[in-house]
């Protein structure tokens, strides 16, 4: 069983220019999610989909930022017109359905890492 | 809804125990502990559910005090590997299904 993959795991970009992420979830895991994190910060909530729907959107994400996940299985998370501030690690979870809704495992990768110069 | 975690950062030596604290301004159903190191992704260590039932290491321990909305990680007799930032993840009670909101996080240093 492998875990979460993300590519790439390391983006250095030009300010202005667009950045795509892709996350790979666990098999037959259903919820997807994306978390944004600084250094020395928390994980932080964008987004997340159950199947190919997405349910929720942080008012974080802006609209620059689009997530899809288009066959219910992997996902993309593109950012457009980057800016400096974008720079952190984009963490991709994944979590498989469960009985009663709350208190599954919430599965990570390794984040993809993006420089904003 | 941040959770705030406390202490921020703590420094140990091999063999000494430590807690860290978690506590919500809002109602939880459960409470998720992961550890972090440096530049890679947060690790699942347990889950701390409405009710009391727990999912997770054998070697970690936590309490949930569903009416305080706080819970505690207790790591006894802490290890080098123990090193890292932790950080719980909140499901708030009557919210999105395993969303969960992070915490400020606490920063582990064990040395020998």
């Amino acid at each position: 069983d492998t875990g979460v993959s993300q590519d790439p795991r390391h983006k250095i970009t030009k300010r202005g220019q667009n950045v795509t992420f892709r996350c790979d979830p666990i098999s037959e895991h259903n919820r997807l999610y994306w978390y944004r994190q600084t250094l020395g910060q928390g994980p932080e909530f964008l987004t997340y989909f159950q199947n190919e729907a997405q349910l929720e959107k942080s008012r974080l994400l802006s609209d620059r930022f689009s997530a899809e996940r288009p066959k219910g299985s992997f996902s993309t998370l593109e950012i457009q017109r980057t800016e400096q501030g974008d720079s952190a690690m984009y963490l991709c979870a994944s979590s498989a359905p469960g009985t009663g809704g709350y208190g599954n495992t919430i599965y990570f990768g390794e984040g993809s890492w993006l420089t904003v110069v | 809804q941040q959770p705030v975690q406390s202490p921020q950062a703590v420094i140990l030596r091999e063999g000494e125990d430590a807690v860290i604290n978690c506590s919500s301004s809002k109602a939880l159903y459960s409470v998720h502990w992961y550890r972090q190191k440096h530049g890679e992704a947060p690790v699942f260590l347990m889950i701390l559910l409405k009710g009391g039932e727990q999912k997770g290491h054998e070697k970690i321990s936590a309490s949930f005090n569903e009416k305080k909305q706080q819970s505690s990680l207790y790591l006894t007799a802490s290890q080098l590997s123990y090193s890292g930032t932790y950080f719980c993840g909140t499901e708030i009670y009557g919210g999105a299904t395993n969303k969960l909101i992070f915490g400020t996080g606490t920063l582990l240093a064990v040395q020998p």
